[in-house]
């Protein structure tokens, strides 16, 4: 059974660039999440999807975006790209959101920010 | 808000040595706890849980009790090994033990030396 897919794996953009990042969940997975692992802050929630909604969102501005097919898989997006927002991505799908459905995380895409 | 501190690290530990790595929170309500470890090159991996006060996670020989009185949910494993050098993460929901919405530690690094 393969696991969570992240592409691309890493990335280098530009200062005000916008990036996409995609998350492919293990299959029948419907629940997608993702955050932001850095040396400074370590890992912070950004979204949470489930059938395509958002659930829950976490303080980040507003440049960051995501949002989830029919499909189950999962997009983020960050424009007008900044130093800070380098860092490795990481995805995690579940069956769905309930209290006794593990979590599986993906390798992650390290975006660096020039 | 709810919050993770977890011991700063690296930890290095010979091979057999006894493991403990702190882990207090702050949170309101009744948080579910957990521990994930991420071994080099790999994703996140969900290492044990605990539910509610005074459940005792357990997984490969590690350990932890949910102390609600003391706020901790240290790791601990009696005999350690080289396999098990890895980053590991305290992390907490609020979110009815949904794992879709975790608050992370910072992490620890262990070392093992043969």
């Amino acid at each position: 059974k393969a696991g969570v897919t992240q592409t691309p794996r890493y990335l280098i953009k530009t200062r005000g660039q916008q990036v996409t990042l995609s998350c492919s969940p293990i299959s029948g997975h419907r629940s997608v999440s993702w955050y932001q692992q850095t040396p400074g802050q370590g890992l912070q929630f950004l979204f949470e999807y489930f059938s395509e909604t958002q659930r829950n969102k976490g303080n980040f501005p507003g440049r960051f975006s995501g949002r989830q097919f029919s499909n189950s898989r999962s997009e983020m997006n960050v424009s007008t790209l900044e130093l800070g927002d380098s860092a490795l991505y990481l995805c995690a799908s579940s069956l769905d959101p309930g209290a006794n459905t593990e979590a599986f995380f993906g390798q992650g895409t390290r975006l660096t920010v020039v | 808000g709810d919050s993770v501190t977890q011991m700063e690290g690296p930890v290095t530990l010979s091979e057999e040595a006894f493991l403990t790595i702190n882990c207090t929170y702050t949170a309101t309500g009744y948080p579910s706890l957990f521990w994930y470890v991420q071994y080099p090159g790999e994703g996140l991996q969900l290492l044990l849980k605990a539910t509610k006060a005074d459940d005792k996670g357990s997984n490969k020989g590690f350990e932890a009790t949910y102390r609600k009185e003391t706020t901790s949910f240290h790791l601990e494993k009696g005999s350690v090994q080289v396999s098990d050098s890895a980053v590991y993460f305290c992390a907490l929901t609020n979110y009815g033990g949904s794992q879709g919405n975790l608050i992370f530690g910072k992490g620890t690094k262990l070392s093992v030396k043969p």
